[in-house]
């Protein structure tokens, strides 16, 4: 079956670094999405990661190992806005996202 | 019109009745989908198109049926509604249904079946 698992819930600090990891197990693999959904809205695009490594963009980055069905998304110096949810959707063999539930990052100040 | 929009934003249906959320892009885009998000669960993907003229089934196809007459277009419609129906539902498109679909979504339809 297919399969998305991440945190429920992660907690951080204006400022600072955190990671959201995702493990995931699908028919076939075409590469890995990351969206961020602020509560009430829609989800919106972050990054694509389709070969092995980092790829950055600006404060977000993203990794992909094919090979783990990992992945992670990496936020720098946290904004209260970054508050929201990420959702890690990997792409399966018919071309179709596999979204996990999703990790609701709450940033302190 | 810019990007992707819903209708309605909301709505309080009695079971039993039949419903159709519209959603309509102006990006030509070749892809669409209608998923539907309910708290503790992912995404789920209802029905897609590929193409104009073409439709296919998602996750959760039953109770659903969705046409798709034209780029534009993809209206979702409940037959006759039930109360596991209640959910928020995302129409998305996307320049092709295969590498690099980003997917951009409308502002959703928040749904409450009783």
């Amino acid at each position: 079956g297919q399969n998305i698992d991440q945190p429920t819930e992660m907690t951080a600090t204006e400022g600072a670094i955190v990671q959201i990891n995702c493990t995931y197990q699908t028919s076939g693999f075409n590469g890995l999405f990351w969206y961020q959904q602020h509560a009430g809205e829609a989800p919106t695009f972050l990054s694509y990661n389709v070969l092995d490594g980092l790829e950055e963009k600006g404060r977000f980055s993203s990794f992909l190992s094919r090979s783990k069905g990992y992945s992670y998304l990496l936020l720098k110096e946290l904004q209260m806005k970054d508050s929201a949810s990420y959702l890690c959707a990997p792409l399966d063999s018919n071309y179709q996202l596999i979204w996990g539930a999703g990790t609701k990052l709450i940033i302190k100040p | 019109i810019a990007g992707i929009t819903q209708a309605p934003t909301s709505q309080i249906l009695a079971a039993g009745r039949r419903m159709t959320l519209r959603c309509t892009q102006d990006m030509r885009h070749n892809a669409m989908y209608w998923y539907r998000q309910d708290l503790g669960l992912g995404l789920r993907l209802i029905h897609y198109s590929n193409t104009a003229g073409t439709t296919g089934k998602g996750e959760v196809p039953d109770g659903y049926s969705v046409s798709r007459a034209n780029t534009d277009d993809f209206p979702l419609t409940l037959a006759s509604a039930v109360p596991s129906q209640t959910s928020v539902y995302f129409c998305a498109s996307s320049l092709t249904s295969g590498h690099l679909n980003e997917q951009f979504f409308g502002p959703g339809t928040r749904l409450t079946v009783l």
